[in-house]
């Protein structure tokens, strides 16, 4: 069964630096997105993209945050200059027909 | 903003009989619901959806009930297994848009 794939599954970083999370959304899905989840706390919406371009974004999503579908199958998403508070498990999600289905998640780490 | 209430943290049930999640939501433009299960440090698992038109959706031992005029719904499982412990999310979206996470309810299903 076709899934959502995501690299790295942990990346640990400094305050200040560049990441880059990456996702593999599912081949025929037309729509996706990033979540983020802070440890105890539930799932957030970050972003969503569709037809190459951002098609909603929270308040959490801000000048730092960015994403790019840069070829026909990576999906990824870029915080230029990791806040200590950044630190979450990310999620990438897909859909086609309004399920969406999620990655296995990146747990960003920043010192 | 709370649009989407799981009140219930955790639940335990017996190995064999029914779990019941319950969901309340605020938001009438919500027109699709999904139920998601999750694992520490994994990605949300789709279990089973169900539309607005509908008010019953059944899928093996997962059925999921919606009343709008309430705005609730409500997950059953039956019969429980000790497998299905983890922590359940009920979320909601309007149709290919971000999906809106309740906090979780934790089922523990005692062998």
């Amino acid at each position: 069964e076709p899934e959502v794939t995501q690299t790295p599954s942990h990346q640990v970083t400094q305050m200040g630096q560049e990441v880059i999370l990456r996702c593999v959304p599912i081949s025929n899905h037309l729509y996706f997105y990033w979540y983020r989840q802070i440890l105890g706390q539930k799932v957030e919406f970050l972003v969503s993209f569709y037809n190459n371009e951002i098609s909603e974004k929270s308040e959490i999503f801000d000048d730092q945050f960015s994403v790019e579908r840069p070829d026909g199958s990576n999906f990824t998403l870029k915080i230029r200059s990791t806040k200590l508070e950044d630190s979450a498990m990310y999620f990438c999600a897909s859909d086609r027909e309004e399920t969406q289905y999620f990655g296995p998640g990146t747990r960003l780490l920043v010192l | 903003d709370q649009q989407v209430k799981q009140n219930s943290p955790s639940l335990s049930v017996q190995e064999g009989r029914i779990s019941i999640l319950n969901c309340d939501y605020t938001n009438s433009m919500f027109d699709y619901f999904l139920w998601y299960k999750k694992y520490p440090a994994e990605g949300p698992t789709f279990l089973i959806s169900i539309s607005s038109i509908k008010d019953k959706n059944e899928d093996g031992r997962f059925t999921v009930f919606l009343n709008k005029s309430a705005k609730h719904l409500s997950l059953h499982i039956v019969p429980s297994q000790p497998g299905d412990s983890a922590v359940y999310f009920c979320a909601a979206t309007g149709g290919y848009q971000k999906v809106t996470f309740g906090t979780g309810t934790k089922l523990q299903v005692i062998p």
